[in-house]
């Protein structure tokens, strides 16, 4: 069954140092998503992507974020100068578009969890 | 504002029987609503969507209600197993918006043997 997968599962990064979170979504997808999830809280949306540019972003999404297709596969977050706060689970999602241009419901890879030290 | 709310409190019930877990909104207008299933450390999992103008979904021993009234949906799941245990997040799409889910904060289920 396909699946949007993300690496790395894991990643710890000293504050101020800059992180690539990579996610590979569903090979027909056409919209993709970054979301976070501080521990014990709810799942936050970033931003979703589409046609190669962002679509939304929430206002967490400030300047410190920024997202990426490098190529026809891969989708990345980038965050810089990582702070504290930034330690969170990190989901890539992925949804289809329908005929007449409705989304499908989003597929979610497993996560990267964020530490910053 | 805009709010979803889940029971922050665990549901415990009894193998074999309906675990039934709520989703409230306000000040929504959704087009949709999505459960998901969530497990420690991992990423949410589809389970159903209901549209505006549906009233019930079922899906195996899952069935979920939406009512644009009272603005809840109900998750039921029947004849439960302790696998079901995990947290299920309810999630809004709205209508002439972007369509983008918004998750509330999850309810745990727990099932017990």
């Amino acid at each position: 069954e396909p699946e949007v997968t993300q690496t790395p599962s894991h990643q710890v990064t000293q504050m101020g140092q800059e992180v690539i979170l990579r996610c590979v979504p569903i090979s027909n997808h056409l919209y993709f998503y970054w979301y976070r999830q501080i521990l014990g809280q709810k799942v936050e949306f970033l931003v979703s992507f589409y046609n190669n540019e962002i679509s939304e972003k929430s206002e967490i999404f400030d300047d410190q974020f920024s997202v990426e297709r490098p190529d026809g596969s891969n989708f990345t977050l980038k965050i810089r100068s990582t702070k504290l706060e930034d330690s969170a689970m990190y989901f890539c999602a992925s949804s289809e578009v329908r005929t007449g241009g409705a989304r499908t419901e989003a597929f979610f890879g497993q996560g990267t969890r964020l530490t910053v030290v | 504002s805009q709010k979803i709310e889940q029971n922050s409190e665990a549901l415990n019930i009894q193998e074999g029987k309906t675990a039934t877990l709520t989703c409230n909104y306000t000040n929504y207008s959704p087009a949709y609503l999505q459960w998901y299933r969530q497990d420690p450390g991992r990423g949410p999992v589809f389970l159903l969507l209901i549209r505006e103008n549906e009233k019930e979904k079922r899906k195996e021993r899952l069935k979920v209600t939406f009512d644009t009234t009272l603005k809840q949906s109900l998750f039921h799941i029947t004849a439960s197993q302790p696998a079901d245990s995990a947290t299920y997040l309810c999630a809004l799409g709205e209508s002439g918006g972007s369509y983008i889910p918004t998750f509330g904060r999850g309810t745990s289920l727990i099932v017990h043997p």
